[in-house]
């Protein structure tokens, strides 16, 4: 059964900085990933979708990479915002889709 | 409109009321999603549909039946409903179906609270 874990649950940095946010998964039978940011009381945006032969998308100040073999995603956030102040999600596609419980992320002005 | 809309967006129903979740998508896509999210628990996938047919049904119980009668439009229909089935309910679509390159795209919700 696959299960997805998100590490850190909540993160608080400082703006400007870079940072990144780990997902891993512990079934390596996977079609796809994707990342979406969630804010407050709102449905979830997308972010990227990596498909299982690829190994990292980028958009914009965003880079996610996905290692399937070790099981492991990670997504790279560039000169952090207060505007990137959300929920980020991530999603596996394998057997059934299987979301993590998210990592809250804080950037103090 | 643009994107996927969903109504109501909040919605108080009794245990025994029947009530319907509405969602529609504008973008063309071929799959739409039901999913739900409670509190303190993962994202969780109820139906999938492609091209107005099921395709997923992940044990959820029968008190929600969906509706798909066209590539825009999806429906969950709510009847005796508990208490934990308060949550916030998202429909997504992609333009193809699980498995695929195809992002999904989400609404904002419909927050039940069942009383």
């Amino acid at each position: 059964k696959q299960e997805v874990t998100q590490i850190p649950a909540a993160l608080s940095v400082p703006e400007g900085e870079n940072l990144v946010l780990n997902c891993s998964f512990t079934d390596s039978a996977i079609y796809n990933l994707q990342w979406f940011r969630q804010d407050p009381g709102k449905g979830l945006t997308s972010l990227l979708l990596i498909q299982s032969s690829q190994r990292e998308q980028t958009s914009g100040r965003l880079n996610a990479s996905l290692d399937k073999s070790s099981g492991r995603s990670t997504l790279y956030i560039a000169a952090s915002q207060p505007g990137d102040s959300a929920t980020y999600l991530c999603a596996v596609d394998g057997d059934k889709i299987i979301f993590g419980k998210g990592t809250r992320l804080h950037i103090l002005p | 409109e643009t994107g996927v809309t969903q109504t109501p967006r909040h919605l108080v129903m009794g245990m025994t009321n029947k009530k319907s979740l509405k969602c529609e998508q504008h973008l063309g896509h071929n799959a739409m999603y039901w999913y739900k999210q409670s509190a303190k628990k993962p994202l969780e996938l109820m139906f999938v549909y492609n091209f107005k047919e099921q395709t997923e049904n992940n044990s959820v119980p029968s008190r929600f039946s969906p509706e798909c009668p066209n590539s825009s439009h999806l429906f969950l229909h709510l009847h005796t409903l508990q208490p934990e089935d308060s949550a916030l309910y998202l429909c997504a679509s992609s333009q193809g179906g699980r498995r695929g390159a195809y992002e999904q795209y989400f609404g904002p919700g419909t927050r039940l609270t069942v009383t």
